[in-house]
């Protein structure tokens, strides 16, 4: 089972921030906190990582809590382009922990 | 993107007979996965390679093989294809370190009959 918690869908208006929520409240000390999303029959694309430390790359930005039990996941400016099912996992950096998928949540972009 | 590619990208097959999916890529990424997609259970490891002729199985590994000879190819063979094997199937690289992830690529969707 997904170490995650996730909203099934949300709706963003195209131009505004989008914030994704994740909870992960059993997260162990050696455990990094990864999205990825997948749009329509495509591949899963990563997004960003993170262990504690609020991140930020071109596509997006994380901010995880100082307790580490939940994090959010930042699209600063939605596109229609970013409408997407958007998955929040929990592993450690190790090519051996596999990625456990949930449902993550569907992501509306609204024109 | 991590040059991933697949092939077939599609296939239809008919139940029993041996089918090879192909895994290729040009990063000289030390892990390679597959995985299967399906829905109401999102993706699911079945097998994973961390070196060339190393390998492991994932969660769903029954009906399945791999090989890997090579660093740039990953092989998942289905040697008796059941309609429950029905699937879109992902591979994914990565070189499995603290700074790296696991890239995808395009999918292969099967359909045995």
């Amino acid at each position: 089972d997904a170490k995650t918690t996730q909203p099934t869908s949300m709706d963003c208006a195209e131009g505004r921030a989008a914030n994704l929520p994740c909870n992960h409240s059993t997260i162990s000390g050696n455990e990094y906190v990864y999205w990825y999303r997948q749009i329509h029959s495509q591949g899963p694309q990563y997004i960003i990582h993170g262990l504690k430390n609020n991140e930020t790359n071109e596509m997006a930005s994380l901010i995880i809590t100082e307790d580490r039990k939940s994090s959010t996941l930042i699209l600063p400016h939605a596109t229609l382009r970013d409408t997407a099912v958007y998955y929040c996992i929990v592993r450690l950096p190790r090519g051996d922990d596999k990625i456990i998928f949930g449902k993550g949540t569907r992501l509306h972009i609204l024109p | 993107d991590a040059g991933i590619t697949q092939s077939p990208r599609h296939k239809v097959t008919e139940t029993g007979t041996p089918v090879t999916l192909r895994c290729h890529q040009t990063e000289n990424h030390r892990y390679m996965y597959w995985y299967r997609q399906d829905p109401g259970h999102g993706l699911r490891l079945i097998h994973y390679s961390y070196g060339v002729k190393d390998t492991d199985k994932g969660e769903v590994s029954d009906g399945y093989s791999v090989s890997r000879s090579k660093t740039e190819d990953f092989l998942l063979t289905l040697e008796s294809a059941t309609s429950s094997q029905t699937s879109v199937y992902f591979c994914a690289t990565g070189q499995g370190t603290s700074t790296d992830t696991q890239y995808f690529g395009p999918g292969t969707r099967l359909t045995v009959l």
